[in-house]
């Protein structure tokens, strides 16, 4: 079946450096790759779609300059937090489609990002 | 419009219970509704999916009920055992959009 690799898995980082997470989906392109963010005992908030080869669209609330979303390739997304923040720790999970809707998706593992 | 309600926030049953999550929506332009099962630590899995124009699916020991007209769907789980004991999101989506609900933490008690 499909699958969708993160990573990292977790990451450390001092307040104020920046952090890449990738999303890879590794057996299918992904036309479409989703951004979710989850608090603790939270549910998934949605981020920010990313389509191969445009701009991302991010949702209402979420600052397109703190959080850079590049979607190079049909297997790639990255995520970068930039400037991080002790605010900024969270669990972030990307998902792709491979229909390009948000019908069938695949989840990745998740990153923990703790900010220090 | 754009929520999905999902009850009760946490649920304990013992070995064998069938535990029950509903939820609710309110934008008619849903036209998938997928649940998910996370385990602490890991992304979500899609469980199970159903479209408005069926009332109910069944996949091993989990099943959906969909009321179209009450804008309702659940999730039973049969014979439910400890493994089972993980956070169930129901969610809805039509087109690009994914919702999901606040998640329904579920312990089974052997």
């Amino acid at each position: 079946g499909a699958v969708v690799s993160q990573h990292p898995s977790w990451v450390i980082c001092k307040s104020g450096t920046s952090v890449k997470i990738e999303c890879r989906s590794l057996d299918f392109q992904a036309t479409t790759m989703f951004w979710y963010r989850q608090f603790p005992k939270q549910s998934l908030m949605l981020m920010a779609t990313s389509n191969e080869g445009s701009k991302a669209t991010y949702e209402q609330g979420v600052e397109k300059d703190k959080f850079l979303i590049n979607h190079a390739s049909l297997t790639l997304s990255t995520l970068t937090v930039t400037s991080a923040h002790p605010e900024d720790s969270s669990f972030y999970i990307c998902s792709a489609s491979q229909s390009g809707g948000a019908n069938v998706l695949t989840f990745g593992a998740g990153s923990r990002l703790t900010v220090l | 419009q754009q929520q999905v309600k999902q009850s009760p926030q946490s649920l304990i049953v013992q070995k064998g219970g069938i535990p029950i999550i509903n939820c609710a929506y309110e934008n008619t332009a849903f036209d998938y509704f997928p649940w998910y099962q996370q385990f602490p630590g890991k992304g979500p899995a899609l469980l199970i999916a159903i479209r408005p124009d069926v009332s109910e699916k069944k996949e091993g020991r989990f099943t959906i009920s969909f009321n179209k007209s009450a804008k309702q769907f659940s999730l039973h789980i049969m014979d439910s055992q400890p493994g089972d004991s993980a956070t169930y999101f129901c969610a809805a989506s039509y087109g690009n959009k994914l919702v999901f609900g606040a998640g329904t933490i579920l312990r089974v008690k052997s």
